[in-house]
């Protein structure tokens, strides 16, 4: 069974900082691995799609890495600033049938002034 | 275009109450999701449907029950409510074109209470 974490669960810096998120997943069969944002009380977002034949993916100042034989990815955040704050989640779909998704619990992060 | 509503955003049930959550998306999507989200579990996915007429299980679908008659509507019930069905409730869609990009969207979410 696919197994999606998160580390930190929370994370605070000041504003303007670079600042890396981590998600690892137990099961290196993956199709795709999603990025997604998560405002207080609302749905969810997504930011950036990896395919599992893909390094990377840039939009803005966000990087998403994908290192799919160590089952990792990393969201790079450049310059970050206080409109960043939320609750980003990252999600694994596996190889094969249906396109279903695996969540971790996500890292809140906050970006103070 | 809207993309993917909820209706009701918000509800209170007794224990042993019915309810019916319905999700509409106006993105022509083939595939639609529910998944609840409780705190320290993240978003876990009850069932879903990969077009008209059809419905699956997923990671946890006990006590809910599904319909697809539109390909637009996808329908959530709750036929006697318990209260570990306390949970904020997201309906989400995709496409199954990968030149269109299979991301799944969501809508804002229903939170439900059960007493």
């Amino acid at each position: 069974k696919q197994e999606v974490t998160q580390i930190p669960a929370a994370l605070s810096v000041p504003e303007g900082e670079n600042l890396v998120l981590n998600c690892s997943f137990t099961d290196s069969a993956i199709y795709n691995l999603q990025w997604f944002r998560q405002d207080p009380g609302k749905g969810l977002t997504s930011l950036l799609l990896i395919q599992s034949s893909q390094r990377e993916q840039t939009s803005g100042r966000l990087n998403a890495s994908l290192d799919k034989s160590s089952g990792r990815s990393t969201l790079y955040i450049a310059a970050s600033q206080p409109g960043d704050s939320a609750t980003y989640l990252c999600a694994v779909r596996r190889a094969g049938g249906g396109n279903k998704l695996t969540f971790g619990t996500g890292t809140q992060l906050k970006v103070e002034l | 275009n809207a993309g993917v509503t909820q209706t009701p955003k918000f509800r209170v049930l007794k224990t042993g109450q019915s309810m019916t959550l319905l999700c509409a998306q106006d993105m022509n999507h083939e595939y639609m999701y529910w998944y609840r989200q409780d705190p320290g579990m993240g978003l876990r996915l009850i069932h879903y449907s990969v077009g008209e007429g059809t419905t699956a299980k997923g990671e946890v679908p006990d006590g809910y029950n599904v319909s697809r008659l539109k390909k637009q509507n996808f329908l959530l019930g709750l036929e006697s409510a318990a209260p570990s069905q306390t949970s904020v409730y997201f309906c989400a869609s995709s496409s199954t074109d990968r030149t269109l990009g299979e991301t799944q969207y969501f809508g804002p979410g229903t939170r439900l209470l059960v007493l």
